[in-house]
């Protein structure tokens, strides 16, 4: 069992929709949990990271954290055609970052 | 706005040669890392470091070594290359207790 599981996609959303990106981590003892966006060809970079169960908001994202259900998920409001890349989920159990496969979003304007 | 730099940004080689890849950050943070990413796929850790004279393995094995003899610097030796070492590198760093990761822009290695 892999330790962060993401659907891969890919995930059309027509521009201004809201896309919702969904992660599922197999430690229960995790803390915390990262979004990075990765366009083609680049590297990583953050978005937000969430440690407490509920909503964390930061413009037009929101994350979205359930540790009983060790459920992590991304929704971008007002969808625009920049979004368009690959969003990895992030997990720190304690002693390292295990990501996932990501998710490709495109965003059809 | 990050500054984590990496070189060479590309590189193709032959086989059984010993390649070096640098990484290199400024921005003072203690913990630094190397990952491993195939196209489509996740990144895996390779090697991490805590601080000066500190290196861990990762979760992929790996036939490269690392070393921190200085707080910024953080290179990954492959004493002889492979076409299976063909990948994607990505250094990473973080500062103390953020678990917060900054990327490099990465090396893309080919091995012939």
């Amino acid at each position: 069992q892999k330790e962060v599981e993401q659907n891969s996609g890919p995930l059309s959303v027509p521009e201004g929709a809201i896309a919702s990106l969904n992660c599922t981590y197999s430690d229960r003892g995790s803390q915390s949990f990262f979004w990075y966006r990765q366009y083609s060809g680049k590297s990583p970079e953050l978005i937000m990271f969430i440690y407490s169960n509920g909503d964390k908001e930061d413009g037009r994202f929101t994350a979205q954290l359930n540790k009983a259900s060790q459920y992590v998920s991304l929704l971008i409001r007002d969808s625009q055609p920049s979004d368009s890349a690959t969003y990895l989920c992030a997990v720190w159990p304690g002693n390292q970052f295990y990501f996932g496969t990501g998710t490709s979003l495109t965003v059809i304007p | 706005e990050a500054d984590i730099y990496q070189t060479p940004r590309y590189l193709v080689i032959g086989t059984g040669k010993k390649i070096t890849l640098e990484c290199s950050q400024t921005m003072g943070h203690d913990k630094m890392y190397w990952y491993q990413q195939d196209p489509g796929m996740e990144l895996h850790l390779i090697h991490y470091s805590y601080g000066v004279n500190s290196t861990e393995k990762g979760d992929l094995s790996s036939e490269s070594t690392v070393s921190r003899i200085r707080t910024e610097h953080f290179p990954l030796t492959l004493e002889s290359a492979r076409p299976s070492h063909t990948s994607q590198y990505l250094c990473a760093s973080s500062r103390g207790a953020d678990q917060t990761q900054y990327f490099g822009p990465g090396t893309r290695l080919l091995v012939l």
